[in-house]
């Protein structure tokens, strides 16, 4: 079956960095996306990552190993506004979303 | 700035009662969009994928019956929970592409809503 696996919830320091790891098991794969989601609204999307490798975008990185089935992202001098939950949803073949249930991260001052 | 419009973002409304749900796509045409649901500290569900002119594909362990999905025109697809229950309370999300492209899907704000 399809499956993503993340952690439920993660503490960090502001101004500290964080990875918040992700697995996949998917049939085929067009991509691995993470979503940023706080209490009570609709997820933002983060990143995109199809090919192995780091993408960077300001504070947030995404890294891919396909091999693996492996993502992580990496927030860097966390802010308290970057307490929320982090979705990872990996694409298959049929270009379907399958999802995480999320990690929530708290950022403690 | 938002690219999917939903409508209403919070219903309360009393058990029995039917519930539509608006989800609209701005200054852009979507052929498909999606409805998720979303109970507390869980992951996004899809339920179904909404497509312009034919009927919605349900996922499985969704009532078609229940959950009438109506996708009339490329920027409008509405959700009805039909005769709706306390244990139908959840936050409801629909969300689009854009034209052309897998990836990623804008979503709206969400509707939660709560049965009393």
């Amino acid at each position: 079956g399809q499956n993503i696996d993340q952690p439920t919830e993660m503490t960090a320091t502001e101004g500290a960095i964080v990875q918040i790891n992700c697995t996949y098991q998917t049939s085929g794969f067009n991509g691995l996306f993470w979503y940023q989601q706080h209490a009570g609204e609709a997820p933002t999307f983060l990143s995109y990552n199809v090919l192995d490798g780091l993408e960077e975008k300001g504070r947030f990185s995404s890294f891919l190993s396909r091999s693996k089935g492996y993502s992580y992202l990496l927030l860097k001098e966390l802010q308290m506004k970057d307490s929320a939950s982090y979705l990872c949803a990996a694409m298959d073949s049929n270009y379907q979303l399958i999802w995480g249930a999320g990690t929530k991260l708290i950022i403690k001052p | 700035g938002a690219v999917v419009s939903q409508h209403p973002s919070w219903v309360i409304c009393k058990s029995g009662t039917s519930v539509k749900i608006e989800c609209r796509s701005l200054d852009f045409q979507a052929t498909t969009m999606f409805w998720y649901r979303q109970f507390p500290k869980q992951s996004l569900m899809l339920m179904a994928t909404s497509n312009e002119g034919s009927k919605a594909t349900y996922e499985q362990g969704v009532e078609k019956d229940k959950f009438l999905i109506n996708h009339a025109s490329l920027t409008l697809s509405t959700l009805t929970v039909t005769s709706a229950h306390p244990e139908d309370s959840s936050f409801y999300i629909c969300s689009a592409n854009w034209p052309g492209e897998v990836q990623p899907q804008h979503f709206g704000d969400g509707t939660r809503l709560s049965i009393l």
